[in-house]
């Protein structure tokens, strides 16, 4: 069974400070990991990472993968309120028959003022 | 149009009740998906369509009846649910080889009475 964990369950920081998020996989059928950013509804997409070691960026968002250590971060840099959401990664499986996402818990990130 | 459009986004309905959530896409994709989503859960996959046909049935109860009349549009007939299954529901889609990742709606908030 396809496993997705992330960690720490919850973070609280201040505004101007920068976190690391963590998720670790273990899938029988790797295709891509996936980061989503959910507030109050529908997760919104952030990145697809596919191949090791090279580094998506968004603006203060940027994401890794390690396909041999089975684990990819999100780094979040000179945080705002506006970043307090839920965090979520997902491993992108299945086959040409149809993409399931297994999401892992989700890191809840509070951002104080 | 770069949206997946669910209605309604709010639900209440009785343990007698027969109704159906609505899910919309005009990005041309052709896979779909509905998601189950438990209050401080992550989503859980239900079911996924590729090419109008069900290709992945997550064991869901047959309290839940998909339908996909066209390439564009995702239903999901409730019948007879349970006060658990009060939850978030959240359709999506992606193109067939998921390259640019999915799109989710903004969810149907729906509650088991």
């Amino acid at each position: 069974e396809d496993k997705v964990v992330q960690s720490p369950l919850s973070l609280v920081v201040h505004e101007g400070d920068t976190v690391t998020l963590n998720c670790s996989y273990e899938v029988t059928n790797f295709r891509s990991l996936l980061w989503y950013k959910q507030e109050k509804k529908a997760p919104t997409f952030l990145f697809m990472l596919t191949s090791s070691g090279i580094e998506k960026k968004s603006g203060r968002l940027s994401s890794i993968l390690d396909k041999k250590e089975l684990f990819s971060i999100l780094n979040i840099t000179a945080t705002q309120t506006g970043d307090s959401a839920i965090y979520l990664c997902a491993n992108r499986g299945g086959n040409n028959a149809g993409n399931m996402l297994t999401f892992g818990g989700g890191t809840r990130l509070m951002v104080k003022p | 149009d770069t949206e997946v459009t669910q209605t309604p986004k709010h639900l209440v309905m009785g343990m007698t009740n027969k109704k159906s959530l609505k899910c919309e896409q005009h990005m041309g994709h052709r896979a779909m998906y509905w998601y189950k989503q438990k209050a401080k859960k992550p989503p859980e996959l239900m079911f996924v369509y590729s090419y109008e046909k069900l290709s992945i049935n997550e064991s869901v109860p047959s309290r839940f009846s998909p339908e996909c009349p066209n390439s564009s549009l995702l239903n999901l007939h409730l019948h007879a649910l349970q006060p658990e299954d009060s939850a978030l529901y959240l359709c999506a889609s992606s193109p067939q080889d998921g390259v640019f990742g999915y799109t989710f709606g903004s969810g149907t908030r729906l509650t088991v009475v």
